[in-house]
């Protein structure tokens, strides 16, 4: 078992550019979140999905951020034009169910954006 | 709304000195708690998980109590040791229905051998 795979590990990008992340869950997890981690806010919600479809978008930032989920191996989190407010840490993780369960994490993808 | 306070920004501590980290919580009802831990470089990692049915948890030596009374969630261990080092996060899951995890703002724990 590999864990929650996000790629790239690092990605750094110019003002306005667009970046995609992109998370492989564990087999046979049903659910997928997204959060953002900065030193200034913390850890924040921003999606989630089961089965594939979009559950929660209530933490994403509605003009520039998206997230979906095309298949059951993978999620992607698209933000265009990229500001350097931006720059984060994005965690992908899954569970087994939709529920009060463990979520496991992934290591992170930390967006740079200059 | 749901909220987690952690106020202990930053924990400094001698190898087996004893660890107290403050973790209280605002729900409506009765949430699910964990401790969660994450180490540089890596995500978060569930320590221990905490409900109403069971009330206590413990990991690794690491112990946890839901007290519904003061909607605390306080993390302890007896006995620190280097490698505990690391940022600690509580965690509210609401019984809403809604499974978005919940943060705290984090405790970096710094163990001095």
């Amino acid at each position: 078992n590999a864990g929650v795979i996000q790629t790239p590990r690092h990605k750094v990008t110019g003002k306005g550019q667009e970046a995609t992340l992109w998370c492989e869950p564990i087999s046979g997890h049903s659910a997928v979140f997204w959060y953002r981690q900065t030193i200034v806010q913390g850890l924040e919600f921003l999606t989630y999905f089961r089965n594939q479809a979009p559950i929660d978008d209530s933490g994403m930032p509605k003009e520039r951020f998206s997230a979906q989920m095309p298949n059951q191996s993978h999620s992607t989190l698209k933000i265009q034009s990229t500001q350097p407010q931006d720059s984060a840490v994005y965690l992908c993780a899954s569970s087994l169910e939709l529920g009060p369960y463990e979520q496991y994490f992934g290591p992170g993808t930390r967006l740079t954006v200059l | 709304g749901n909220s987690v306070t952690q106020m202990q920004g930053q924990v400094t501590l001698s190898e087996e000195e004893f660890l107290f980290i403050n973790c209280t919580y605002s729900t409506t009802g009765y949430p699910t708690l964990f401790w969660y831990v994450q180490y540089p470089g890596e995500g978060p990692q569930l320590l221990l998980k905490v409900t109403t049915a069971n009330n206590k948890g413990s990991s690794r030596g690491f112990e946890a109590t839901y007290d519904k009374g003061t909607t605390s969630f306080h993390l302890q261990k007896a006995s620190v040791q280097e490698s505990d080092s690391a940022v600690y996060y509580c965690v509210l899951v609401p019984n809403t229905g809604n499974y978005k995890y919940v943060f705290g703002a984090g405790t970096r724990l710094k163990v001095i051998a």
